[in-house]
């Protein structure tokens, strides 16, 4: 299996901060990478596919970017809704597998 | 609107078995596949299997680690999919969320509400 690692775990920010958070594949997934947004008590989110498109509805103040092993997901300017967990995940191959989690808190 | 809405909590014992249903509204069921992904309390997402969906049956294909307890199923007569997970164990605890994908791509743009299952003598 794939294994998906991201950092950091958690960061603390404010409104208005730029976030970037970094996901890295234990193999080359080429471009084959998802980001998911998952506030307390709610199902996650499709938030970006195919490492950097961005999904119908979502702010465009997210982006995401990448490809082989390393990815990021960039918030540009932090809003008090954006406040969550953060998954990314590989579908190059099955299973498909998630990074552990970043916790996005408030500082 | 697409909408997926799963079924109500559990409380199992060890040893049992329990099936969670996810009904599919807004949409041609048998145009997508539906996976199961589970969450442990305070853990990340860990994804379970996926079925295939047409009007006369549904391929599947399961983590290997769920292999052998697990089974998917769905009724294109009402839209719904099923899974269920046999011989609970008390990490089995957790939320499963069934989640819609495309053509096999296994990239989840609708979730249901989750079911929580919870397993205890």
């Amino acid at each position: 299996d794939i294994q998906m690692t991201q950092s950091p775990s958690s960061l603390s920010a404010s409104v208005e901060d730029r976030v970037t958070i970094t996901c890295r594949a234990s193999q080359s997934i080429n471009t084959y990478l998802n980001w998911y947004q998952q506030i307390p008590g709610k199902a996650p989110k499709l938030l970006i596919s195919a490492a950097s498109s961005l999904q119908s509805g979502v702010p465009s103040r997210f982006s995401g970017s990448g490809s082989g092993t390393d990815f990021t997901l960039t918030i540009s300017s932090l809003q008090p809704e954006d406040f969550a967990t953060y998954y990314c995940q590989q579908t190059y191959s099955t299973p498909p597998t998630f990074g552990g989690g970043t916790k996005v808190e408030i500082k | 609107q697409v909408q997926l809405v799963q079924s109500g909590a559990e409380v199992k014992k060890p040893g049992a078995s329990v099936q969670v249903s996810c009904k599919a509204s807004g949409y041609t069921f048998t145009n997508y596949g539906i996976s199961w992904v589970r969450q442990a309390p305070e853990q990340g997402l860990e994804w379970m299997g996926w079925i295939r969906i047409n009007a006369y049956n549904g391929n599947t294909h399961y983590a290997q680690k769920f292999q052998d307890r697990v089974t998917l199923t769905t009724d294109a007569s009402t839209s719904t999919a099923y899974m269920e997970l046999r011989s609970l164990r008390s990490d089995d605890t957790a939320l499963y969320y069934c989640a819609r994908e495309y053509a096999g791509s296994q990239v989840f743009d609708y979730w249901g509400q989750g079911t929580l299952v919870t397993v205890s003598s």
